[in-house]
């Protein structure tokens, strides 16, 4: 599996874009690049998921670079309700099948 | 239901007793995954379902930890001679297929107290 490096935490005011990068140097020719959000007492959410490129959705773009080394999650004007984990996964289509998190990204967004 | 269904939502157990924690996974989904979680953590994997089989058990810490999915919908995880180590939210997700391409939902989770 894939394994991905990402900052362990980021503190943004209120209207302002977030920008997280992952890092996965080792991601493999079927891998997709996941985003899960987790807020206190919950489960993780899906967010946005991409092979290359660019995807948008309406809570979230994912941009990732022609190598796929690594990915960035973008959160348009972030409001406190973002403040939560995020956590950047390489899901592979074949083979092992279980989703892999790190320790996640702790985003808090400040007034 | 719509959503994943975990209960109980709490648990409180003495040391060295037995407890079963139940996942009522999305109507449909034949892939479901368990997961425990401690306080500052990263959901770490136990065991992921395709079906009825255990496609992948490796997370599983020891043998004191199993579980089933007779019917391919509902399982259980059960957790023999509990130690205070297991405190954890226990997580449990279901996905459609199980690819890395299809989205996960996951439950609230069962917090075990272990005491």
């Amino acid at each position: 599996l894939a394994k991905t490096t990402q900052p362990v935490s980021m503190d943004s005011y209120e209207g302002q874009e977030v920008n997280i990068t992952c890092s996965h140097n080792n991601i493999a020719t079927n891998d997709y690049i996941t985003w899960y959000q987790q807020f206190p007492s919950q489960g993780p959410r899906f967010i946005i998921q991409g092979y290359k490129t660019k995807v948008t959705n309406e809570v979230a773009s994912l941009f990732i670079p022609a190598d796929r080394k690594s990915s960035t999650l973008s959160l348009p004007r972030v409001s406190l309700s973002d403040t939560a984990v995020y956590y950047c996964l390489v899901v592979g289509q074949t083979g092992a099948n279980n989703l892999f998190f790190g320790t996640g990204t702790r985003l808090t967004v400040i007034p | 239901g719509a959503g994943v269904s975990q209960t109980p939502s709490n648990k409180v157990t003495e040391k060295g007793k037995y407890v079963e924690l139940r996942c009522d996974p999305i109507s449909g989904h034949t892939a479901l995954y368990w997961y425990r979680q401690s306080l500052g953590q990263g959901p770490e994997f136990l065991i992921y379902f395709q079906g009825t089989g255990a496609a992948d058990d490796s997370g599983l810490p020891n043998d004191r930890f199993f579980a089933v999915r007779p019917e391919g919908s509902v399982s259980t995880l059960k957790i023999q001679r509990t130690e205070r180590g297991d405190s954890a939210v226990y997580l449990c997700a279901s996905s459609l297929r199980g690819l890395g391409s299809t989205e996960a939902f996951f439950g609230q989770g069962t917090r075990l107290t272990v005491v």
